[in-house]
């Protein structure tokens, strides 16, 4: 099973501030998911294939990383970013999860 | 538009079995492997089961986890599928999310869950 950690676990971000989360994996996979999830909501797709922003998703959000390491940046944090964000692979079953990270506003 | 909607939670008792249902539209079921995936109270995801499409032979698999207890199954002509949970555990206790690809491998559409407590 492909382990996904994410870190930071929660962090914090003032409005108009850039923002890197991560996610390494235990072994190497083809390319990452993420996605978002809010206090009381279904998790909605946000980044998927690495790279690219789900529908309707702002293009403050950007994807990248290969092999172990991924990541999601938020150029410039609004206050609607505030969620738990959650990697995901689908590169060998199970399809495994990070754990999350939390994001809140400063 | 995409739409999945799950039913039948409820509270039951360990070792009790219990049934959930996702009724899906928007889109052709046939075509599509569905998945639930589940969240414990105040925790992250853990996928839970896969179903593949007829051509695939209804082929089906299970996070080691619940292997031997849960059973997935899907119904095309009502494009529904299923979670038979049998020998519930305490630790089963989560909102249960059906999820669907479309033909991609990502969950792309949630249903807004079903919540199943298990407890005595």
């Amino acid at each position: 099973e492909i382990v996904l950690t994410q870190s930071p676990t929660t962090m914090a971000a003032s409005p108009g501030e850039k923002v890197t989360l991560t996610c390494r994996a235990s072994s190497s996979v083809s390319y990452m998911h993420w996605y978002q999830q809010k206090s009381g909501a279904s998790p909605k797709l946000w980044i998927y294939d690495t790279s690219n922003r789900a529908s309707g998703v702002p293009n403050r959000f950007s994807g990248s990383g290969s092999g172990t390491s991924y990541s999601l940046t938020i150029s410039s944090m609004e206050t609607e970013d505030a969620a738990t964000y959650y990697c995901q692979q689908w590169s060998s079953n199970p399809y495994t999860f990070g754990a999350g990270t939390k994001l809140e506003l400063k | 538009a995409v739409q999945l909607v799950e039913s039948g939670g409820g509270l039951v008792q360990p070792k009790e079995s219990l049934k959930i249902s996702c009724a899906a539209s928007g889109f052709t079921f046939s075509n599509a492997a569905m998945y639930w995936v589940r969240q414990a109270p105040g925790k992250g995801l853990e996928w839970v089961a896969r179903i593949r499409t007829k051509p695939n032979n209804y082929a089906t698999y299970y996070a080691d986890s619940v292997k031997g207890r849960f059973t997935i199954s899907r119904d095309d002509s009502k494009s529904m599928v299923y979670l038979q949970m049998d020998n519930l555990k305490t630790e089963d206790t989560a909102m249960y999310y059906c999820t669907a690809g479309l033909g991609t491998t990502r969950f792309a559409y949630w249903g807004q869950g079903t919540l199943v407590t298990v407890s005595s």
